[in-house]
């Protein structure tokens, strides 16, 4: 079964330090991805980051990079120099295949991240 | 330009109601979706559609019925309104439904049962 694992319900974080968020996954498929999605309190979903599994190199996008650990099956979100912007709810997902034509989005339960000055 | 756009954003009404949210799309994507966020802020997927084919029907009531009129638009009509209904649901779309395809959030609608 696919599943994905965010163990961390909330974290603090002094603005400009660095903070990470965990995620866990679990699945047998060989090609997978990982993504990384924001909530701010008004709601939208925001993508952030991805991270294939045959990618060698960890993704980085801007203040954002992704911790990839294939063999520990993790996929840990980094935030660099946070901002009190950064404060909202941080979803870990996993594109999984569901048929020989279908992948489909598996979401963790999130992680509320709130930056304080 | 909005890229995935949701109507309403709200949307209060009454058990045994018949409601519709209609999203739209006009970032050409070829596959859309529908999301519940339910009050613990889980997001599932129900519905996912691919040039207006239904793909993915995860397990749904069958009072929930997505329609596609065309690739860029996909409906959620939901008949007889339960208070377990009440969640955020989420339209999205992405650019193909295998991949390393990001998928495009719209804003959202707070459906609220009474």
């Amino acid at each position: 079964a696919q599943k994905i694992t965010q163990t961390q319900p909330g974290m603090f974080v002094q603005e400009k330090e660095a903070v990470t968020l965990d995620c866990t996954y679990d699945t047998s498929d060989q090609s997978y991805g990982l993504f990384w999605y924001k909530q701010p309190s008004s709601g939208e979903m925001i993508f952030l980051i991805y991270q294939g599994s045959y990618d060698e190199q960890n993704a980085t996008e801007g203040r954002y990079s992704l911790n990839f650990q294939k063999a520990r099956k993790s996929a840990n979100l980094v935030i660099s120099a946070s901002q009190l912007g950064d404060s909202a709810m941080y979803f870990c997902a996993m594109r999984g295949r569901l048929s020989y034509n279908t992948d489909k989005l598996i979401f963790g339960t999130g992680t509320r991240l709130q930056v304080f000055p | 330009d909005t890229a995935v756009s949701q109507t309403p954003k709200y949307l209060v009404t009454q058990m045994g109601n018949d409601k519709s949210i209609k999203c739209e799309q006009n970032l050409g994507h070829d596959t859309m979706y529908w999301y519940k966020q339910d009050s613990k802020k889980f997001l599932k997927i129900m519905f996912s559609y691919n040039n207006k084919e239904l793909i993915i029907n995860e397990t749904v009531p069958n009072r929930f019925s997505p329609k596609s009129p065309d690739k860029a638009h996909l409906n959620l009509h939901i008949n007889s309104l339960e208070l377990g209904d009440s969640a955020v649901y989420f339209c999205a779309s992405s650019q193909d439904l295998l991949g390393a395809y990001e998928q495009y959030f719209g804003p959202g609608t707070r459906l609220t049962v009474t």
